[in-house]
């Protein structure tokens, strides 16, 4: 068990439909970052937030938002769903301030799109 | 654009045999990790290197970074099906923060 926190572990939904999937650092981290992994991408970096701001963007699509709340927490929003989005939506934090040296990962949310 | 590129992509081979699984960029990066994941769940940290030439070792699993930052090794001593997962580096790019992972090893340990 990383320490790292992720709701809903799976989720199906149709497109054009709008989620949000939710995660909570380890205690005491301040960074958090968002992957996506699909089996023929790979692991794709999408956003890190540090203490509630924006730090680095990846290949976020504007579809997608991301945000950190007060308590550490952060949510990714994904609307306009399509067929492709269906993958693996990792969450993971890191101990270091804010150089992603360390990182680690929740067990994920299965986002289904029919 | 940075890419990491791991080879092999896929791995078979029988328990006690030894492994080197490796990682290639053409940047240089600040520091890189090596994850293991399973099936369905999150990518595992093994390790972190920071500095160009850097040995570390876990158990049976040597870890080594490039002199010039650019590369990574993983060697398994006397593989075990324990072993058995995806192995993913990912390296930390010092202008932006942003994170590159490689595709991965595919390793299978047969017993």
């Amino acid at each position: 068990d990383s320490g790292v926190t992720q709701t809903p572990k799976h989720l199906i939904t149709a497109t054009g439909q709008r989620v949000t999937l939710r995660c909570s650092p380890r205690s005491g981290d301040l960074s958090v970052y968002w992957y996506q992994q699909s089996l023929d991408q790979g692991l794709q970096f999408l956003i890190q937030y540090y203490n509630g701001e924006e730090r680095a963007k990846g290949n976020i699509l504007e579809r997608f938002s991301a945000q950190q709340f007060p308590d550490l927490h952060s949510e990714l929003n994904l609307s306009s769903l399509e067929l492709g989005d269906s993958a693996l939506y990792f969450c993971a934090s890191s101990p270091r301030g804010g150089r992603p040296y360390e990182q680690y990962f929740g067990p994920g949310t299965r986002l289904t799109v029919t | 654009t940075q890419l990491l590129e791991q080879s092999p992509q896929f791995l078979s081979i029988q328990e006690g045999e030894n492994l080197t699984v490796y990682c290639n960029s053409s940047s240089v990066f600040s520091s890189l990790q090596w994850y293991r994941q399973e099936p369905g769940e999150g990518p595992v940290l093994l390790v972190t290197v920071v500095t160009g030439g850097e040995v570390k070792k876990l158990k049976r699993l040597t870890f080594q970074f490039g002199d010039a930052r650019k590369d990574s090794s993983l060697h398994i001593t006397a593989a075990q099906p324990g072993d058995t997962g995806l192995y993913l580096c990912a390296g930390a790019s010092d202008r932006d923060d942003k994170i590159i992972f490689g595709k991965g090893t595919r390793l299978h340990i047969l017993p």
